[in-house]
């Protein structure tokens, strides 16, 4: 497999569920990010990491709890969900030298909250 | 916090047309980058531009860095269906951490065949 996949593509959970996303990338890169991407907003930066440390969280509500087990993959584990919290959520990583370089992104998770 | 404004947000044209689109800051860009997503994808980078006054082409595409790096734009010529998709702009701006980057909300553009 090549470049940033995610997994699942699709998923539907009641807001008392716990389910988490996986992305793996297969390019060598330094950064992993996840984004959420909604319906009429900007993309929005959620979590980076960097050589597996966590080195951007932008006041993300605890319901969403990232884990980098190493350089090649990224989760994002889900509680206790709100229905706003619908959306596609993207995954990306890059090879960060002076700067953020190229953001290479995978297919996304759409996530519905029911 | 920074903001990126794209105009405009909705954009439908014959194929063969031309098309600008684009993207404004008050705020000075380190770089800036041109992202497309097609429906059920990831955004794919187009370009990246650092250089005040740069312009680049890509194919049909003509991408500019305004000369005080606060904006951009995207031309198309002679628009096809292909082109169909959602054009991002994302900026880096002087002073903010090395992972920061700033998307704006995008243009839905649509080419009919």
């Amino acid at each position: 497999e090549t470049g940033v996949t995610q997994t699942p593509r699709h998923l539907v959970m009641g807001m008392t569920n716990k389910k988490s996303l996986k992305c793996e990338q297969h390019l060598g890169h330094n950064a992993m990010y996840w984004y959420k991407q909604s319906a009429k907003k900007p993309l929005e930066l959620m979590f980076v990491y960097s050589l597996e440390e966590r080195v951007e969280n932008n006041s993300v509500p605890s319901r969403f709890s990232p884990e980098c087990p190493n350089s090649s993959h990224l989760f994002l584990h889900l509680h206790t969900l709100q229905p706003e919290d619908s959306a596609l959520y993207l995954c990306a990583s890059s090879q960060v030298t002076a700067g953020i370089g190229e953001l290479f992104f995978g297919e996304g998770s759409r996530l519905t909250v029911l | 916090t920074q903001l990126l404004e794209q105009s405009p947000q909705f954009l439908s044209i014959q194929e063969g047309e031309n098309l600008t689109v684009y993207c404004n800051s008050s705020s000075v860009f380190s770089s800036l980058q041109w992202y497309r997503q097609e429906p059920g994808e990831g955004p794919v980078l187009l370009v990246t531009v650092v250089t005040g006054g740069e312009v680049k082409k890509l194919k049909r595409l003509t991408f500019q860095f305004g000369d005080a790096r606060k904006d951009s734009s995207l031309h198309i010529t002679a628009a096809q269906p292909g082109d169909t998709g959602l054009y991002l702009c994302a900026g880096a701006y002087s002073g903010a951490g090395s992972y920061q980057l700033t998307f704006g909300k995008g243009t839905k553009l649509s080419v009919i065949p």
